[in-house]
Order: structure tokens, then sequence, then C-alpha cells
């Protein structure tokens, strides 16, 4: 069993839906990130939240809207995505201490998102 | 700016043969990390190992081995005696400084492993 879980793990939308995917992590990090996979291209780092605060905002179209309400959940809200934006959507945690050696990043299994 | 390259899209090897996944990597850091990941079927990235820019020894866990060289900026894998449950995405990575925040992935190399 995963440290990291992700819902739903499949995801079917139109352009114009509103949908949240949503990760929660039981490891005790304190940092927690958003990846995008998408076929033949390198993962990409979307967002980081680093004690509940956005450190980094890998220029992310505002159709992807971060939110982490606490130290062990994250959620990416999605509205008006394009097809392009069909991938596999992945949610990572560690533990930060902000100067000092991090642990490594724990994945989830990742959301299979699909733009119609 | 950070560069990953595995140059290996698809491997495929016969069950029980040895195997190795390249990795090359760039960066102006002269303190980095370099990673790798195996992504199985079910999507979910398992950590394998990390080494530190100062840390050149090679390592061995089992049937896996790493072979550093800075002198070339390699980073290898190998499975020695593969086996079945191998078969899966492999992934290098690079982080700068001391964190994974800005992990810059390879595109990966898929190994198949033949019964």
């Amino acid at each position: 069993e995963t440290g990291v879980t992700q819902t739903p793990r499949h995801l079917v939308m139109g352009m114009t839906n509103k949908k949240s995917l949503k990760c929660e992590q039981h490891l005790g990090h304190n940092a927690m990130y958003w990846y995008k996979q998408s076929a033949k291209k390198p993962l990409e780092l979307m967002f980081v939240y680093n004690f509940k605060e956005q450190t980094e905002n890998n220029s992310v179209p505002s159709r992807f809207s971060p939110e982490c309400p606490n130290s062990s959940h994250l959620f990416l809200h999605l509205h008006t995505l394009q097809p392009e934006d069909s991938a596999l959507y992945l949610c990572a945690s560690s533990h930060s201490d902000r100067g000092s050696l991090n642990t490594e990043a724990f994945f989830g299994q990742g959301t299979r998102l699909t733009v119609v | 700016a950070q560069k990953v390259t595995q140059a290996q899209t698809e491997i495929s090897v016969v069950e029980k043969e040895d195997v190795t996944l390249d990795c090359v990597y760039e960066t102006r850091d002269t303190t980095y990390y370099l990673f790798w990941y195996k992504q199985p079927p079910s999507g979910e990235l398992v950590f394998l190992i990390r080494r530190n820019s100062f840390d050149e020894q090679n390592e061995i866990s089992g049937r896996y081995s790493w072979n550093f060289q800075k002198s070339t900026s390699s980073f290898n894998f190998t499975i020695t005696a593969s086996q079945v449950v191998d078969s899966a995405v492999y992934f290098c990575a690079l982080s700068e400084n001391f964190g994974n925040e800005k992990l810059t992935f390879g595109t990966g190399t898929r190994l198949t492993i033949i019964p």
C-alpha cells in the first residue's frame, strides 16, 4: 500500500467541466508536489508546497489551480482544460527541513486524465 | 539549465541476462543529487537510489548496481540476472542543492524482460 494516495485513478472530463484531483499522504511529510507525465515527455514539475506554502509554480497555466489546506492533503483544481492537458498527474511528498538534506520523494499512483 | 538524457527509449532482454540503463546529465551546479526511480504498470514512481555529487563510490543493492562517473557526467544503472518483475519504465533524475523540489527527469527507459 502506497503512503501517497491519489483519487480518482482515472478521470474523463469535457473542456467545460470543473473537476479536482486529490492527493493525501500518510507519511508525515511536509512538502508536496504535483507532476505531469505526458506521453514521450519527461515528467514535468508543476507545483511545490512546503509547509503548506506554495514555493514553486513552474509556469503552469491558470486553468490548473493547486490547493494545500494542510501538510497531508493536496488538491489540483481543473477548469476549462484542453485536450493536450490529457496526461498522468502524479502527486509526491517528501520531508523538507529547508536547507538540509531532504528525503527522497514518494509518489502516488497518479490520476490518468483524459480531456475530451 | 539542468538536463537529463536517457538515450535508450526501450530495451528488451531475456530473463537472467544483465542489462545496463544509461543516464547522462548536465548541470552547472557543483552540488547536486542524482536519482533513479522505477515506474511499474501500476503508475507510481518507486524510489531506488539517491547519490550526491561528492560521493562517486559505486553502489550495489542486491541485483541492482549504480556506476556514477563525474568525468563523463553519467549515472548508469545495471540490473544483474534480470527477472520479469524488473519490467518497468526507469527514470533517471537530477536535483540541485539539497532538495528534490526541482527534480529534472529524463524521458525514461522502458525495460521489458522476456521470460
